[in-house]
């Protein structure tokens, strides 16, 4: 089994449609990220969690929302999918000591 | 967050070594030099990490300059596997710690 777990892997969606998309980390480490990723670019920060109680915004918050139910899940929520919003998304985890960190697979959402 | 430059992109024929350079010149005494490669359609994975020492591990090897704003990841054989995208990340390990991808440099094994 995966360390990381997204789900879907895949997602199509119209505008102004609520999606949640799900990460699940069986490492038991106590951080957890979701990362946006455009066609040619880098990973960009969406939001993360340093455990159960905290959440944090990242470099691209705006038009997300996450909730970490568990130390080992942590979704992230659409409330109003638009097309600009079209991308790969990871989840990731790490411990406190922030040495490697784990990928998920990546959900491809596309939005019409 | 101190940012990173890296070539966008870079050949290497099979079998032979690899060095991928990364420029750090705004790099502060708490930062970790991290690198990680996306390969096509996965998701990105750790391949090293070090602070001031040169680093190896049986993926690659990771040197680093003396005043610490160059380093250089190694792949000591490039294999077909190996083609992907690198990704140089500066991880300060006060505050939140988090790994900013720049664009990364994507390497192509020749045949």
């Amino acid at each position: 089994d995966a360390d990381v777990t997204q789900t879907p892997r895949n997602r199509i969606t119209k505008t102004g449609k609520r999606i949640m998309l799900e990460c699940s980390q069986t490492k038991g480490h106590d951080r957890m990220y979701w990362y946006r990723q455009d066609p040619g670019l880098g990973l960009r920060l969406i939001y993360y969690s340093f455990d159960v109680k905290d959440i944090n915004k990242g470099e691209i918050s705006d038009g997300y929302s996450v909730s970490r139910q568990a130390q080992a899940k942590f979704s992230l929520s659409l409330e109003s999918a638009i097309p600009n919003q079209t991308a790969l998304y990871f989840c990731a985890t790490s411990d406190h000591r922030n040495t490697e960190a784990f990928f998920g697979q990546g959900t491809r959402l596309t939005v019409v | 967050d101190a940012k990173t430059t890296q070539p966008n992109s870079m050949e290497s024929n099979e079998e032979e070594p690899v060095h991928l350079p990364c420029n750090h010149s705004t790099i502060s005494g708490t930062d970790y030099i991290h690198w990680y490669r996306q390969l096509p359609s996965q998701g990105p994975e750790y391949v090293i990490h070090g602070l001031t020492s040169n680093v190896n591990n049986r993926m690659a090897s990771l040197a680093i300059a003396e005043d610490r704003k160059s380093s250089t990841l190694i792949l000591h054989r490039a294999t077909l596997r190996d083609a992907a995208v690198y990704y140089c990340i500066l991880r300060d390990v006060t505050g939140a710690n988090n790994l900013f991808f720049g664009t990364g440099t994507r390497l192509t094994v020749i045949p």
